[in-house]
């Protein structure tokens, strides 16, 4: 089974400049979330989404970040403008749903985007 | 402060020894997960734990999670340089449906 895929694993941009991540999560996986992970720190989530339908997005900088996931499966996160501090490596992860009663299910991880911001 | 809190945040040890990482919350915990990442790398999903007292095991691998759901631990034993990396610790907290994680513990095996 092919896991969560993300491109590309490299960026480098000047700041105020523009970048897009795509990920394509586990085939069948109905959650998909975007993280943030700066060097030293655990990763903190940004936006989840259930099938096309955003969940969560309280922890997204909304006035640079958008994310959307038109049709349910692929997803795309963009920064615009782009500041030094979002230097940080940027992953995608996937469930199959959010919930078995109280309990997330278990998210799968791509191998990340590492962005570095000039 | 940290919903999650790991410790040590690096450990340095012998192959062969053993190890062992915390992760504690000062909330109920309802859903733990532990994942190994390499420098660079997505994160590679090892153990889940849910009811008070649970403990699971994979190859050399144990995660425990206490009676309380407030503190989980992974042990290691006898280290190998495969098992190099860093640890996370993600987790539920008082059943928000999302996953927090800890600040990760950096695991160096010398040889």
């Amino acid at each position: 089974e092919a896991g969560v895929a993300q491109s590309p694993r490299y960026k480098i941009i000047e700041k105020r400049q523009s970048v897009a991540f795509w990920c394509n999560p586990i085939s069948g996986h109905a959650t998909l979330y975007w993280y943030q992970q700066i060097l030293g720190q655990g990763p903190k989530l940004l936006i989840q989404f259930q099938n096309n339908g955003v969940v969560d997005d309280s922890q997204l900088p909304k006035d640079r970040f958008s994310a959307e996931r038109l049709k349910g499966v692929d997803s795309t996160l963009k920064i615009q403008p782009a500041k030094l501090e979002d230097s940080a490596v940027y992953l995608c992860a996937s469930s199959f749903r959010i919930t078995s009663g109280i309990i997330t299910d278990t998210q799968y991880f791509g191998p990340g985007t590492r962005l570095t911001v000039l | 402060s940290q919903e999650l809190e790991q410790s040590p945040q690096s450990l340095i040890v012998q192959e062969g020894k053993n190890l062992t990482i915390n992760c504690t919350s000062s909330k109920t915990l309802y859903g733990l997960y532990w994942y190994k990442q390499k420098y660079g790398e997505g994160l590679i999903f090892l153990m889940m734990l849910q009811k008070g007292g649970e403990e699971k095991s994979h190859e050399k691998i144990t995660a425990k999670l206490d009676e309380k759901k407030q503190q989980s631990s992974l042990h290691i034993t006898a280290s190998q340089p495969s098992h190099a990396g860093i640890y996370l610790c993600g987790a539920d907290i008082q059943g928000a449906q999302k996953l927090v994680f800890g600040q990760g513990t950096r695991l160096t095996i010398n040889p």
